[in-house]
């Protein structure tokens, strides 16, 4: 069973506000990735991470940014919500040694007015 | 980025059918995965291939690795109403970062 927790589960905000989605996970794995996707289309990496004090872009342009100051906390933040930003947002992690295996939250669907 | 096309896009069929869903690549992979998403959670890994000509199954499930590692199936026996949702490939080079297919929607009636 995997313990990867996102929160918020769903969010609806104006236009211009700052959001942070949360992502922690217990099982201990150094990679932590971020993935964008739209109803039922496939995922979009925006950003990874090796472990902490390590993050990368993905393929996918984002306004966004993360931080990882700790190992069980990749955390996701746009400074200011535009109705593009509308999408559900992914979070996943995975252990070094199988690094295949990727472990996903339960996501945070955002709707931005 | 990649692109992974998936096929069929949507599937509906009767409990107990057999399905069959692949992935195609231009580009090579030395890791297939194949993941299944049910409605408003996150992915969850079904089967992983290392090898070109691998087969594996979980189950139910069962999936090929292909020879030219362009390519992935995956067939599911006599499914059955809980096998709805969302089925994603995913390819991996070296361990660096997945590439997701479009997707296939399984649809099953009772």
């Amino acid at each position: 069973e995997a313990d990867i927790y996102q929160t918020p589960r769903y969010l609806v905000i104006g236009t211009g506000k700052k959001i942070t989605l949360e992502c922690s996970q217990t099982m201990g794995h150094d990679k932590m990735y971020w993935y964008q996707q739209d109803p039922g289309m496939e995922l979009h990496l925006i950003h990874y991470s090796y472990g902490v004090n390590s993050t990368e872009k993905g393929d996918l342009s984002s306004e966004s940014t993360v931080s990882r100051i700790r190992t069980e906390h990749f955390p996701l933040t746009l400074e200011s919500a535009r109705p593009s930003h509308t999408s559900q947002y992914l979070c996943a992690s995975s252990r070094r040694a199988d690094n295949e295996k990727l472990f996903f939250g339960s996501g945070t669907q955002l709707s931005v007015l | 980025g990649q692109q992974l096309n998936q096929s069929p896009q949507s599937m509906f069929i009767q409990e107990g059918e057999d399905v069959s869903m692949n992935c195609t690549s231009s580009s090579i992979f030395n890791t297939w995965l194949w993941y299944k998403q049910d409605p408003g959670e996150g992915p969850v890994l079904l089967i992983a291939l290392y090898k070109a000509g691998e087969l594996t199954s979980n189950g139910r499930l069962t999936a090929q690795f292909g020879i030219t590692r362009k390519d992935s199936f995956l067939n599911i026996s006599a499914s059955i109403p809980s096998d709805v949702g969302i089925y994603f490939c995913a390819g991996q080079l070296y361990g660096n970062q997945f590439y997701f297919g479009t997707g296939t929607s399984l649809t099953v009636i009772p």
